[in-house]
């Protein structure tokens, strides 16, 4: 069975400063792995994906993540916050199914980032 | 274009009761999911539709719990015989295929008293 772990379930910086939001997966076979924010009220909106190509991915809104097969993670990073970046991000990872993934996801718990100005 | 609509945004009901929760995905997107998220968790897989066959419905608690999706499109989630356990929000989300990108709706919050 697939597993997402997300360390921290609140992470605070100011505004400008690095975001780093942790997440690690455990799964049998080589997984697909996406990164969604949720804003308060609204649905889920995917922020970026790895489906086994380049394993720096980037996303929208200056967010990126690295897959590293050796540590099982798929951290969210961003060099500068800025206050829009304040809402509810969660990790995902996928079945995959004769090389295709599908929308069958395992979400981590998720993390509130909150951005200080 | 329009998204993922979700109706209604909220339901309270009394336990012991049956509710519908309506989806209409993206017009031509053919694979719906449903997935419920509780206070303070990530949301989890409920069921899976391609077309209008349910193609994995693993995720369902119990039989109380069904789902359909008679023309391919409008998809309804409905369970029988409320619980408070059963509070939660309930998401929808469409892609154009398996292996496309998943497009969620706002959500339907239910809340059993």
């Amino acid at each position: 069975a697939q597993s997402v772990t997300q360390l921290g379930s609140h992470v605070s910086v100011s505004e400008g400063a690095l975001v780093l939001l942790r997440c690690n997966y455990s799964s049998s076979v080589p997984p697909y792995l996406f990164w969604y924010v949720q804003y308060p009220n609204q649905g889920l909106q995917l922020l970026l994906k790895y489906t086994s190509a380049a394993t720096l991915v980037k996303g929208i809104n200056g967010f990126e993540a690295e897959f590293k097969k050796s540590e099982t993670s798929f951290h969210l990073t961003k060099p500068s916050a800025h206050m829009s970046d304040a809402a509810e991000y969660f990790c995902a990872v996928s079945d995959v199914i004769s090389g295709t993934s599908y929308g069958k996801l395992t979400f981590g718990q998720g993390t509130i980032l909150t951005v200080h100005p | 274009g329009a998204g993922v609509s979700q109706t209604p945004s909220n339901k309270v009901t009394e336990k012991g009761k049956y509710v519908e929760l309506r989806c209409d995905p993206i017009s031509g997107h053919t694979a719906l999911y449903w997935y419920r998220q509780s206070l303070g968790q990530g949301p989890e897989f409920l069921i899976y539709f391609q077309g209008t066959g349910a193609a994995d419905d693993s995720g369902l608690p119990n039989d109380r719990f069904f789902a359909v999706r008679p023309e391919g499109s409008v998809s309804t989630l409905k369970i029988q015989r409320t619980e408070r356990g059963d509070s939660a929000v309930y998401l929808c989300a469409s892609s154009v295929r398996r292996d496309s990108p998943l497009h969620f709706g706002n959500g339907t919050r239910l809340t059993v008293t």
